[in-house]
């Protein structure tokens, strides 16, 4: 079980371009979680999703950000335009149900970097 | 809205020396609480979890009590390693909504 896969680690874009960062939850896993780490900040909720459906966007950002789980392939957290101050590490997690949120296994992160 | 609060770091102890990392929170109703860790270029692992006041939760060595009259969950290890050095997290969940996290505490531990 190869757990919770981001990729890429590391991105680096300029400002104006888009990012594009994946997550292939655990298997057996429907249920995604994005959370956003800034410098100096804890981890704070993004977004929620299941196969095909977003659950709780409440976290997003009303501009720019978006996400989605197809019903193949990993979950996309795209971010458009992007600005300095969307550098953060970004974390994905994973359940099996929506029993508890005491059940995530997360990712190792994708580092964004805006230059 | 439902809040968690730990204390700063980073935390610099020797091995073999006692640990505490403070934890409060805000919330209404009954949360669930947790600690989890973070080891350099890893994602976060739970590391234990009290689900209801005076539960004690433990790990490796780690402990931390569900204080709800002093709404705490401080994180303590009686004799840290090397290997403990990590950013430890403290957050709460209610009624299976998302997790809300601290801002983490980086443990140093030098042998």
């Amino acid at each position: 079980n190869a757990g919770v896969m981001q990729n890429p680690r590391h991105l680096v874009r300029r400002r104006g371009q888009e990012a594009r960062l994946r997550c292939s939850p655990m298997k057996g896993h429907s249920h995604v979680y994005w959370y956003r780490q800034l410098p100096e900040e804890g981890l704070k909720f993004m977004v929620y999703l299941q196969k095909e459906n977003i659950i709780d966007e409440s976290g997003m950002p009303k501009e720019r950000f978006s996400a989605e789980f197809p019903k193949e392939g990993p979950s996309i957290l795209r971010i458009q335009q992007v600005v300095r101050g969307d550098s953060a590490a970004y974390f994905c997690a994973s359940s099996p149900d929506k029993s508890g949120a005491n059940v995530l296994t997360f990712g190792a992160g994708s580092r964004l970097t805006v230059l | 809205g439902d809040s968690v609060t730990q204390m700063e770091g980073p935390v610099t102890l020797s091995e073999e020396a006692f640990l505490t990392i403070n934890c409060t929170y805000t919330a209404t109703g009954y949360p669930s609480l947790f600690w989890y860790v973070q080891y350099p270029g890893e994602g976060l692992q739970l590391l234990l979890k009290a689900t209801k006041a005076d539960d004690k939760g433990s790990n490796k060595g780690f402990e931390a009590t569900y204080r709800k009259e002093t709404t705490s969950f401080h994180l303590e290890k009686g004799s840290v390693q090397v290997s403990d050095s990590a950013v430890y997290f403290c957050a709460l969940n209610q009624a299976g909504t998302a997790l809300i996290f601290g801002k983490g505490t980086t443990l140093s531990v030098s042998s």
